[in-house]
């Protein structure tokens, strides 16, 4: 099956401060979601993003479907973004596969 | 748009006892999921369905897990008897036809003591 990593597998930044989580994969995909969960442990959807790049508000995201990566980018950190992010991805009817995972940690 | 529900949010148990969780997809989506999530790591597949029957259930341990979704809607997982190693959050999820964009219940925390 494919193979997701994500890293850093934890980060603790200042309250303002920019980070970029990455994600890889190792086959082709047609879908991949970036999720965030949250310390109640909701999975909140942030982007369904299989190739190129979206963003909403501080938050923006890109694929480089040939090239198995993705990237997640913050701005502007706030204490709310604190908890986890998952990437998870698939290829036509197979099952999602979620990363490892990165703990953001926000501090005021 | 409501999204979908999940109870109860929390329990405990003691190993050897069954428990059940329900869940109701976001209206209008044919598939729906159970996912379980243990402490620090991501979500594992239990079971799919594509509206009442059974897509993928190969991550699903059948000897003490079991899991329907009746009328194509709501759904139920179960655990019996249940083990220790089962604590976890067991997270619900649905999808609509075309992109499979999953959206996710705030999960039932389970802790067998």
């Amino acid at each position: 099956g494919i193979q997701v990593e994500q890293s850093p597998p934890d980060l603790i930044l200042q309250e303002g401060a920019n980070s970029t989580l990455r994600c890889n994969f190792s086959d082709s995909v047609n879908n991949l979601q970036w999720f965030h969960q949250n310390p109640w442990g909701q999975l909140i959807n942030l982007f369904y993003i299989p190739s190129g790049t979206k963003q909403n508000g501080r938050l923006s995201a890109t694929t480089v479907a040939t090239e198995r990566y993705s990237l997640l980018y913050i701005s502007s950190s706030q204490t709310t973004d604190s908890g986890v992010y998952f990437c998870a991805v698939n290829f036509g009817n197979e099952k999602l596969t979620f990363g490892t995972g990165t703990r953001l940690t926000i501090i005021p | 748009e409501a999204g979908v529900a999940q109870s109860p949010r929390y329990k405990i148990i003691e190993k050897r006892q069954s428990v059940a969780f329900w869940c109701n997809p976001i209206s209008g989506h044919a598939t729906l999921y159970w996912y379980q999530q243990i402490l620090g790591q991501g979500p594992k597949l239990l079971i799919q369905f594509q509206n009442n029957g059974v897509v993928d259930d190969s991550q699903l341990p059948k000897d003490r897990f079991s899991a329907e979704r009746l009328k194509g809607v709501d759904s139920t997982l179960k655990i019996q008897p249940a083990k220790l190693e089962d604590s976890a959050v067991y997270l619900c999820a649905s999808s609509s036809s075309g992109p499979n964009i999953q959206y996710f219940g705030a999960g039932t925390r389970l802790s067998v003591l």
